[in-house]
């Protein structure tokens, strides 16, 4: 079955050092991949993803993720957490439907990131 | 507005009765999706339009849940005599286009309708 897996429900960093949190994922093929982070009662925005090309890849507030075929996974980092980076973060894979033609975005159940200040 | 728009934005209902949800894409977003999202999970998948038409309905989890996009912009999301389980955050997201390899992929979400059944 296809499934994303996000192993921590949350990752706590002081303010100033470097966060991962960690993505990985089971899918035939070439997904895209995405990473998405949802503030309280807000809904989810897009950070970043990866198509093709360079595995690393940069997206909004500073943040970046390293896409690894071998490891199947696509780690979210960011060299320096800032307090407003709290959130709940989401990665998710898009892969086809074979039989309706279309494609279906799955995701990750949620790490919830806290900075410390 | 230019986001996606939800509304309403909480729904408080009791047990049995019909809910509708609304939502109303980015202009111009032909791909559009209903996910629902319960506490501590991740946004679990519906059902999927393509233009007016549900591409893929296979997320809908029983025949009491049911989704129209008449014209292509506007879609409701329709509950029939709800149940407690029902209660989460129902998501709505739209994009430019999924077919194929064309459009660039991301989803642009709206704020989300509560739902709350007593």
């Amino acid at each position: 079955a296809q499934s994303v897996a996000q192993p921590e429900d949350q990752v706590n960093v002081a303010e100033g050092n470097p966060l991962t949190v960690k993505c990985t994922y089971s899918v035939s093929g070439n997904p895209y991949l995405f990473w998405y982070v949802q503030y309280p009662n807000r809904g989810l925005q897009f950070l970043l993803k990866y198509i093709t090309g360079d595995n690393l890849v940069k997206g909004s507030y500073g943040f970046e993720a390293e896409f690894n075929k071998s490891q199947t996974s696509f780690h979210l980092k960011k060299p320096s957490a800032l307090v407003s980076d709290s959130a709940l973060y989401f990665c998710a894979v898009r892969v086809p439907n074979l039989s309706s033609g279309t494609y279906k975005y799955i995701f990750g159940t949620g790490t919830r990131l806290k900075v410390l200040a | 507005g230019a986001g996606v728009s939800q509304t309403p934005s909480n729904k408080v209902t009791e047990k049995g009765k019909y809910v509708e949800l609304r939502c109303d894409p980015i202009s111009g977003h032909t791909a559009l999706y209903w996910y629902r999202q319960s506490l501590g999970q991740g946004p679990e998948f519906l059902i999927y339009f393509q233009g007016t038409g549900a591409a893929d309905d296979s997320g809908l989890p029983n025949d009491r849940f049911f989704a129209v996009r008449p014209e292509g912009s506007v879609s409701t999301l329709k509950i029939q005599r709800t149940e407690r389980g029902d209660s989460a955050v129902y998501l709505c997201a739209s994009s430019l286009s999924l077919a194929g390899a064309s459009g660039t992929g991301e989803l642009f979400f709206g704020e989300g309708s509560r739902l709350t059944v007593l």
